[in-house]
């Protein structure tokens, strides 16, 4: 089945312990991208990836980092979490860097900093 | 830069009625336009697209026509179903193709 698939669905930390949220896809797609979605805010990008080794910044992307060394896999990098990075995170993968294709996205990773 | 406004919710509605929300959209160029539907513990999924002007999306009985003249994107459907319930984003893919600008988001709840 094509799928993009995030680890974990549900996490709570404390501040400052570093965790990373993995992503997967199998679709061999190009375009992988990190948002958050926060109440009364939409979608928001985090950072996004037209190929493996490619990355770069979308509108929010401060205490975040990525890495894309293999084309399947965009794991999401919180290096010292702070509070109001508690949000609902998706990762989500394209054909091309051209989005008409539109997107497929995971599942969502809940994330509570306390 | 490239937005997308859609209509403040909640909305809710009975079963069987006519659905309405409305998208309008700020871009420069010719953008491809979106609904996705996200459902209750779930990521987003594409729900219909159209990717230039006058083209109509459709998918599960909802319709949305890209219109260049008045930038909207609305979606409908003519008789709604309990099932329909979830958040609805409408979006656009920005013309310089890397991003994709989802507005806040109407969650739709449809009672028996």
């Amino acid at each position: 089945e094509a799928q993009v698939t995030q680890n974990p669905r549900y996490l709570i930390t404390v501040t400052g312990k570093k965790l990373t949220v993995t992503c997967s896809q199998n679709m061999n797609h190009e375009y992988m991208s990190w948002y958050r979605q926060d109440p009364g805010l939409g979608l928001r990008q985090i950072y996004y990836s037209m190929n493996v080794e490619v990355t770069d910044k979308g509108d929010v992307p401060e205490g975040y980092k990525v890495s894309r060394k293999e084309k399947r896999n965009f794991p999401l990098i919180l290096e010292s979490p702070s509070p109001n990075q508690t949000s609902l995170y998706f990762c989500a993968s394209s054909l091309k860097g051209n989005l008409n294709y539109g997107y497929t996205f995971g599942s969502g990773t809940r994330l509570t900093v306390v | 830069g490239d937005s997308v406004t859609q209509m403040e919710g909640p909305v809710t509605l009975s079963e069987e009625a006519f659905l309405t929300i409305n998208c309008t959209y700020t871009a420069t160029g010719y953008p491809s336009l979106f609904w996705y539907v996200q459902y209750p513990g779930e990521g987003l999924q594409l729900l219909l697209k159209a990717t230039k002007a006058d083209d109509k999306g459709s998918n599960k009985g909802f319709e949305a026509t890209y219109r260049k003249e008045t930038t909207s994107f609305h979606l409908e459907k003519g008789s709604v179903q309990v099932s329909d319930s979830a958040v609805y984003f409408c979006a656009l893919s920005s013309t310089n193709n890397n991003d994709m600008r989802f507005g806040a988001g109407t969650r739709l709840t449809v009672k028996p």
